[in-house]
C-alpha cells in the first residue's frame, strides 16, 4: 500500500534559523505530493504541491519543497523560519485517478519556534 | 478561508448516539471527501462522493455512513457512537477533475 513517512515527529528550531521537514514516500508511479499546515484549532492548509516538471517548487509563505525520485523524498524548506510558521506539518501523496483528493497522510511533524 | 464550511464545529455526545456531521464545498467543487483524525490513527480518509455518487471508501466503519445532496452539500452520520469515535473530522472538496483538495476547518466530535 502507498505510505508516507515523516521521520521526525518533533522539530524545535530559533526563530531566523533555516528549517529542513523530511517526507518519504513509498514506491510507485510518480506520485502527486502535498505539504500541508495545520494551526492549532484550525483546518489544513495547503502549501505548495507537486505533480510533474520543475522538481523544486514554490509554496505561500516562503516555504519550498524538492521532489527527489531516486531518494523518494519530497522535503519542506524554509530559509528563515519565523515564530507564526509554529504548526503541525503534513506530508500527502494522493491516490491519482479519479480520486484526486483521496490523501495518504504522514503523521506530521510538530514544529516548535523559540524566539 | 478554504471556502469549505463545517458545522457544527464541536459536538459533544454520550456513546451510543447518532450525530450529523455536514459540509458545504466550495462553489463550483462536485468533489467532497471526508477525514478523520485521531491521535492514535492520524488522518485517515473516509469516503470520496462526486456530484452525489460514492466514487471510493477508505477506512470507514459500517456504523458510519456519508451522501451527497443534489445541491452537492455532504452529511457524515455517525451512529451507535463509541468512546473511540471522538475525532476531528474534516470535509476537504474539489474540483471535478481538480489536483488538490480544500480542507474546511474541521468538526471535534467528543463522545463521553
Amino acid at each position: 500500500a502507498q505510505s508516507v513517512t515523516q521521520p521526525d515527529i518533533h522539530i524545535t528550531v530559533s526563530e531566523g534559523a533555516s528549517l529542513e521537514l523530511r517526507c518519504n514516500y513509498s514506491y510507485g508511479a510518480t506520485p502527486y505530493l502535498f505539504w500541508y499546515v495545520q494551526s492549532p484549532g484550525q483546518g489544513l492548509q495547503l502549501l505548495l504541491k507537486y505533480f510533474s516538471g520543475d522538481t523544486l517548487v514554490q509554496g505561500i509563505k516562503g516555504f519550498e519543497a524538492e521532489f527527489k525520485r531516486s531518494q523518494s523524498s519530497f522535503n519542506l524548506r524554509k530559509p528563515s523560519v519565523h515564530w507564526s510558521d509554529a504548526a503541525e506539518y503534513f506530508c500527502a501523496r494522493n491516490a491519482g485517478g479519479t480520486s484526486y483528493g483521496k490523501l495518504t497522510f504522514g503523521q506530521g511533524t510538530i514544529l516548535t519556534v523559540h524566539p | 478561508d478554504s471556502g469549505v464550511t463545517q458545522t457544527p464545529k464541536h459536538l459533544i455526545t454520550a456513546t451510543g448516539q447518532r450525530v450529523t456531521l455536514r459540509c458545504s464545498p466550495r462553489s463550483g467543487d462536485l468533489s467532497v471527501y471526508w477525514y478523520q483524525q485521531s491521535l492514535d490513527q492520524g488522518l485517515q480518509f473516509l469516503i470520496h462522493y462526486y456530484n452525489g455518487e460514492e466514487r471510493a471508501k477508505g477506512n470507514i466503519l459500517e456504523r458510519f455512513s456519508a451522501q451527497q445532496f443534489p445541491d452537492l452539500h455532504s452529511e457524515l452520520n455517525l451512529s451507535s457512537l463509541e468512546l473511540g469515535d471522538s475525532a476531528l473530522y474534516f470535509c476537504a472538496s474539489s474540483v471535478a477533475k481538480g489536483t488538490e483538495a480544500f480542507f474546511g476547518q474541521g468538526t471535534r466530535l467528543t463522545v463521553v
